[in-house]
C-alpha cells in the first residue's frame, strides 16, 4: 500500500496554463504539506494544513492555491503557470508532532515550456 | 530555527559502517533531531529521530552527544542502496512544524 501518493508523476504544460496536482495519504495523519524542490535540489516548504485548515503559507505566490477536501487529501492548484514554476513538488504528511516523522510522496515533476 | 552543519559529501565502502556527523550548536531544549534521506529521483524518506537518548531502528542508529550540540547518524553496513543525500534537521516541539532542509551530506557508496 502506498502511504502518500501523488498524481500525476510528470506534468508538462505551456506557460499560462492552469494545472492541479493531487495528493492522498492513507496513514491517518492530521497534517499535510507541500514542498518544492528546485533545479538546484533545494527543498522548501510551501504550505502546511492541519485537519483541512491552512496553518503555514511560506510566501508562495497566490497563483498557488492548496485545497484540502478532507484530511486525507491535499491538492495543489496552480494558475497562470510560469517558467520558474518548473520543479519537483512533494506532498508529505505527519501527525504534526515534532516527535514523529514526516512521510513523503514520490513527487510530481512539473515542466513549464 | 536552529541551524545544522553537515559535510557536503562523504564516501564509504560497501558493507562498512558509515558515521554521518551533524553539528547543531544552537539547539534548544525542545528541538528534536531528525534525519531524512533522499535517494536519486525519489522523495525524502524519514530515517530516524531523537531528543536526548541514542536511538536505534531497522534503518540506522542515532547517537546524540551529551550536550546535544552534535549528533551522528550511523549506518551499520552501507549498501549501494544507501547512496543518497542525508539531511539532519531540527524540529521545535511546537506542533505542525515543517521541515527546513539544508544542503545535506551526499553519501557515495563504493562497491
Amino acid at each position: 500500500d502506498t502511504a502518500v501518493s501523488q498524481t500525476p508523476k510528470y506534468l508538462v504544460t505551456q506557460m499560462g496554463n492552469d494545472k492541479s496536482i493531487k495528493c492522498e495519504q492513507n496513514l491517518g495523519h492530521d497534517t499535510m504539506y507541500w514542498y518544492k524542490q528546485d533545479s538546484k535540489k533545494f527543498l522548501k516548504i510551501m504550505f502546511s494544513y492541519n485537519n483541512k485548515e491552512l496553518i503555514i503559507n511560506e510566501t508562495v505566490p497566490n497563483r498557488f492555491s492548496p485545497k484540502s477536501p478532507d484530511k486525507a487529501h491535499l491538492n495543489l492548484h496552480i494558475n497562470s503557470l510560469e517558467l520558474g514554476d518548473s520543479a519537483v513538488y512533494f506532498c508529505a504528511s505527519s501527525q504534526g508532532l515534532a516527535g514523529e516523522g514526516q512521510y513523503f510522496g514520490p513527487g510530481t515533476r512539473l515542466t513549464v515550456l | 530555527d536552529a541551524k545544522t552543519t553537515q559535510p557536503n559529501s562523504m564516501e564509504s565502502n560497501e558493507e562498512e559502517p558509515v558515521h554521518l556527523p551533524c553539528n547543531h550548536s544552537t539547539i534548544s531544549g525542545t528541538d528534536y533531531i531528525h534525519w531524512y534521506r533522499q535517494l536519486p529521483s525519489q522523495g525524502p524518506e524519514y530515517v530516524i529521530h531523537g531528543l536526548t537518548s541514542n536511538v536505534n531502528n531497522r534503518m540506522a542508529s542515532l547517537a546524540i552527544a551529551e550536550d546535544r550540540k552534535s549528533s551522528t547518524l550511523i549506518l551499520h553496513r552501507a549498501t549501494l542502496r544507501d547512496a543518497a543525500v542525508y539531511y539532519c534537521i531540527l524540529i521545535r516541539n511546537s506542533g505542525n512544524t515543517p521541515l527546513v532542509f539544508g544542503k545535506g551530506t551526499r553519501l557515495s557508496v563504493i562497491a
